[in-house]
């Protein structure tokens, strides 16, 4: 099994609403990502996990809140999310060693409206 | 800071060779030289990575100059399933070098 599995694919939610994306892999990678893509851009990285701790937060506003509850699962709790934070938000997942490739998601497509 | 710098797009014409040329001047001595593609619709896919060595696999063929300061990557014949943004990253070692960070990258498109 070599797949990143993310919910929903597609999620449509308010400024005031609670959501959350799921991340799962069962490669036994123990690094695992969330990227944020805008349209025509390239993936921006957001959070690391490594070893189900929180490695590094790219900048990263409140209203994102990342959780890796075990070493298969990845989630990213919104909250009060703005328009603009509309994009495809993709999950990936490695052996945290240097040359190791990362497997990406098909990614959740997020409108704010 | 860009890392590496690719043209913004090229075209190919199907079944025909592939040359992604990518420029790294300022790669240090630890950095793998990683290629990624993005499919229309797709997470990104890794496609094949290299330090110093040419790599092959069954996808393509990683070319890497002797200086290391560019790098190539060689579809050996374009199908249109090959058309996709073909990212070249440098990943270092430790920290934030570790991470994989994507820069423009360049869209290719295969005609029939």
């Amino acid at each position: 099994d070599t797949e990143v599995t993310q919910t929903p694919k597609h999620l449509v939610m308010g400024m005031t609403n609670k959501k959350s994306l799921k991340c799962e892999q069962h490669m036994g990678h123990r690094a695992m990502y969330w990227y944020k893509q805008k349209a025509k851009k390239p993936p921006e990285l957001m959070f690391v996990y490594s070893y189900e701790k929180l490695s590094i937060n790219e900048s990263v506003p409140s209203r994102f809140s990342p959780e890796c509850p075990n070493s298969s699962l990845l989630n990213l709790h919104l909250h009060a999310l703005q328009p603009e934070d509309s994009a495809l938000y993709l999950c990936a997942s490695s052996h945290p060693l240097r040359d190791e490739k990362l497997f990406f998601g098909s990614g959740t497509q997020l409108s704010v409206l | 800071d860009a890392k590496t710098t690719q043209p913004n797009s090229m075209e190919s014409n199907e079944e025909e060779p592939v040359h992604l040329p990518c420029n790294h001047s300022t790669i240090s001595g630890t950095d793998y030289i990683h290629w990624y593609r993005q499919l229309p619709s797709q997470g990104p896919e890794y496609v094949i990575h290299g330090l110093t060595s040419n790599v092959n696999n069954r996808m393509a063929s990683l070319a890497i100059a002797e200086d290391r300061k560019s790098s190539t990557l060689i579809l050996h014949r374009a199908t249109l399933r090959d058309a996709a943004v073909y990212y070249c990253i440098l990943k270092g070692y430790g920290g934030s070098q570790g991470n994989l960070i994507f820069g423009k990258g360049t869209k290719l498109s295969v005609k029939p």
